[in-house]
């Protein structure tokens, strides 16, 4: 079955890291663009950041910066590192397959950046 | 950057109703526009993509068209299941960007 989990979610202060990892099943990941799409409770979708088959990576003017993006081919598995974290950053994170459109996507992970 | 608006933002129809719903980019994006019906906690899942392609195990009845730089999103004969919120997204060039969303609600 082709799938993506996400997981690495939780509360972080203000100024903390996370690291965001996204396991890909049924496909590989390396053969693919792969995205982070986020979206902040009650609100829309916010594109992050992609990572090209090739490995060029690139991302939203509000994270710029602060995120990186990488991936694990031995482990089939995307990663989001996520430094410098602020209040709204909070949200809904997702992975997704990218191709003429985000045809697969994780169920998410939520990120609350709280003190 | 590219910008995208959606209008209406808000759209009360009923079961079996012609539903569209418009999607405008700030600048020339040739085809490159998907769209995504998201439900109440749920990932978005995907439409159609370059305009007017239907992904494949999504129902006929929905259809995209592109005219310059305006795409609509219609559902022909609206069903139950079909309340969502719609979103587009411009895939022509990074960053993506969305459309700030389209909830569709039962009158």
């Amino acid at each position: 079955e082709v799938q993506l989990v996400e997981s690495g979610g939780g509360l972080i202060q203000p100024g903390g890291s996370l690291r965001l990892s996204c396991v890909a099943s049924g496909f590989t990941v390396s053969r693919y663009y792969m995205s982070w799409v986020r979206q902040a409770p009650g609100k829309g979708l916010e594109w992050v950041s992609v990572i090209y088959r090739g490995g060029h990576t690139e991302y939203g003017d509000s994270v710029k910066g602060r995120f990186t993006i990488s991936r694990d081919t031995s482990k089939n598995t995307l990663y989001l590192q996520m430094d410098s974290l602020r209040a709204e950053d909070t949200a809904l994170y997702y992975c997704a397959r990218d191709r003429e459109g985000s045809d697969i996507w994780g169920q998410g992970t939520m990120v609350t950046v709280s003190s | 950057d590219i910008q995208l608006t959606q209008s209406p933002s808000f759209l009360s129809a009923s079961v079996g109703d012609r539903v569209t719903i418009t999607c405008r980019a700030s600048q020339d994006i040739s085809v490159y526009l998907a769209w995504y019906q998201q439900k109440p906690g749920k990932a978005p899942k995907l439409l159609i993509y370059a305009a007017s392609t239907l992904q494949g195990g999504v129902p006929s009845r929905f259809s995209g068209s592109a005219s310059g730089t305006e795409f609509t999103l219609t559902i022909s004969s609206l069903q139950p299941e079909d309340f969502a919120t719609y979103y587009c997204e411009q895939v022509n060039s990074y960053p993506h960007s969305f459309g700030p969303g389209t909830k569709l609600e039962s009158k």
